[in-house]
């Protein structure tokens, strides 16, 4: 089973700056089949970015995903103030499909 | 439009079961994968399991194995979670979600599971 470990727990930041947000896997995920999801409160998570570096649907293109192997990265390149929320990695290339443990980005 | 309504939850006493129901529209039903995954109150997301959507395979956590059972009725449109031995560790809520090859894209708003005496 890979553990995906997320840092840092919290990131606090001013809108307008850059954020980096980092997800290290215990094993190499296979075709670097990893996804960020932004969750809001009372809100299900929104997928923004597969397979590493692809943005889904609608998502804007300040975000954007990297990496391979085992560490990956998302960056915000300019935070709006609808962009404060948690964040999950999550790999999907074998079972158990699991997820980090979140990095909550807020308003400084 | 892609829509996946969860019902089911509540509140169910420890060593209780509980089916949870996930309803979908929008698409295909049966050729797509789908997920469940929880939420515990104030914290992360777990992923629970995942079955196939023609031959059905199924998956589960290892937290789950053995005391829930995914499934689904194509003719319905519906995916099932049929937890039993509930426990207080089980309280979340519980996320129904279509799957694009093993990659949950769309999801629903999700039904909470109370165990408690």
């Amino acid at each position: 089973e890979s553990v995906l470990t997320q840092s840092p727990g919290t990131l606090s930041l001013s809108p307008g700056e850059r954020a980096t947000l980092s997800c290290r896997a215990s094993q190499s995920v296979s075709n670097n089949y990893l996804a960020w999801y932004q969750q809001k409160p009372g809100q299900a998570p929104r997928l923004l970015i597969y397979d590493a570096s692809t943005r889904a649907t609608g998502i804007p293109d300040r975000f954007s995903g990297s990496g391979s192997g085992t560490d990956f990265t998302l960056t915000i390149s300019r935070l709006e103030p609808e962009d404060f929320a948690v964040y999950y990695c999550q790999h999907y290339g074998s079972s158990p499909r699991t997820f980090g443990q979140g990095t909550k980005v807020e308003i400084k | 439009e892609v829509q996946l309504l969860e019902s089911g939850g509540g509140l169910v006493q420890p060593g209780g079961s509980l089916r949870l129901s996930c309803a979908a529209s929008g698409f295909t039903f049966s050729a797509y994968a789908l997920s469940w995954v929880r939420q515990a109150p104030g914290k992360g997301l777990e992923w629970v399991s995942a079955i196939s959507g023609g031959t059905v395979n199924t998956f589960y956590a290892d937290f789950v194995r053995g005391r829930f059972t995914i499934s689904r009725d194509n003719s319905k449109n519906t995916m099932y979670l049929q937890m039993n031995s509930l426990s207080a560790e089980d309280t979340a809520v519980y996320y129904c979600a279509k799957d694009h090859g093993w990659l949950p894209v769309y999801w629903g708003q999700g039904t909470l599971v109370t165990v408690s005496s």
